[in-house]
């Protein structure tokens, strides 16, 4: 079956402007995770979600970020008034159920410029 | 400050030998370990995992290895094989916040024919 998508996979963006990073998890995992990955560091948690709410977003950097799951399905993660510190690979991952192994999209690498 | 570490950056081993990449943690809250390969343009894959009441778990050619006194965990591959050439992540995380994987820094294995 598919696996866990993420587009785009790349965005190129000038420092100030908005953007959004969808994530569409594997069919009927009902936890997704988002991750950030900068240069020569592991991925590093920003927030989780268990179906529509965000049961644990202690990972988000500063309130520039936010992320949604409206149906419990796709989410997008929205970073405002990016700057360039915020380049990164982004990694969305999904899990049948909580705790469960994770598997990992693609990622989207964001560069701010 | 890292919670996982793995201090080599980088491993080179001969096809059919053994590849011993090593993983060290503070945090005594840890109680789940878990070891993820990465392939350039993909997201990372589970590989293997081992819980705290356990000291060993094998899978095929890979086994991984937890000395909770000494809070360091490695993963064995025998024999090596030129596809294992990856990055390879330790991950570690918390009962209770099971869904949030604390990644160290990986490892870069190169496996010549």
């Amino acid at each position: 079956g598919a696996g866990v998508s993420q587009t785009p996979s790349n965005k190129v963006t000038e420092k100030g402007k908005y953007v959004e990073l969808r994530c569409d998890p594997i069919s009927g995992h009902t936890a997704l995770y988002w991750y950030r990955q900068s240069l020569g560091q592991g991925p590093e948690f920003l927030i989780y979600f268990q179906g529509t709410g965000a049961a644990d977003d202690s990972g988000l950097p500063n309130d520039r970020f936010f992320a949604v799951r409206p149906e419990g399905s796709v989410s997008t993660l929205k970073i405002q008034r990016t700057e360039r510190g915020d380049s990164a690979v982004y990694l969305c991952a999904s899990s049948l159920v909580s705790g469960a192994e994770q598997y990992f999209g693609p990622g989207t690498r964001l560069t701010v410029t | 400050d890292q919670q996982v570490k793995q201090n080599s950056p980088s491993l080179s081993v001969q096809e059919g030998r053994i590849s011993i990449l090593n993983c060290d943690y503070t945090n005594s809250m840890f109680d789940y370990f878990l070891w993820y390969k990465k392939y350039p343009a993909e997201g990372p894959t589970f590989l293997i995992s081992i819980s705290s009441i356990k000291d060993k778990n094998e899978d095929g050619r890979f086994t991984v290895f937890l000395n909770k006194s000494a809070k360091h965990l490695s993963l064995h591959i025998v024999p090596s094989q030129p596809g294992d050439s990856a990055v390879y992540f330790c991950a570690a995380s918390v009962e209770g916040s099971n869904y949030k994987l604390t990644f160290g820094k990986g490892t870069l294995l190169t496996v010549n024919p």
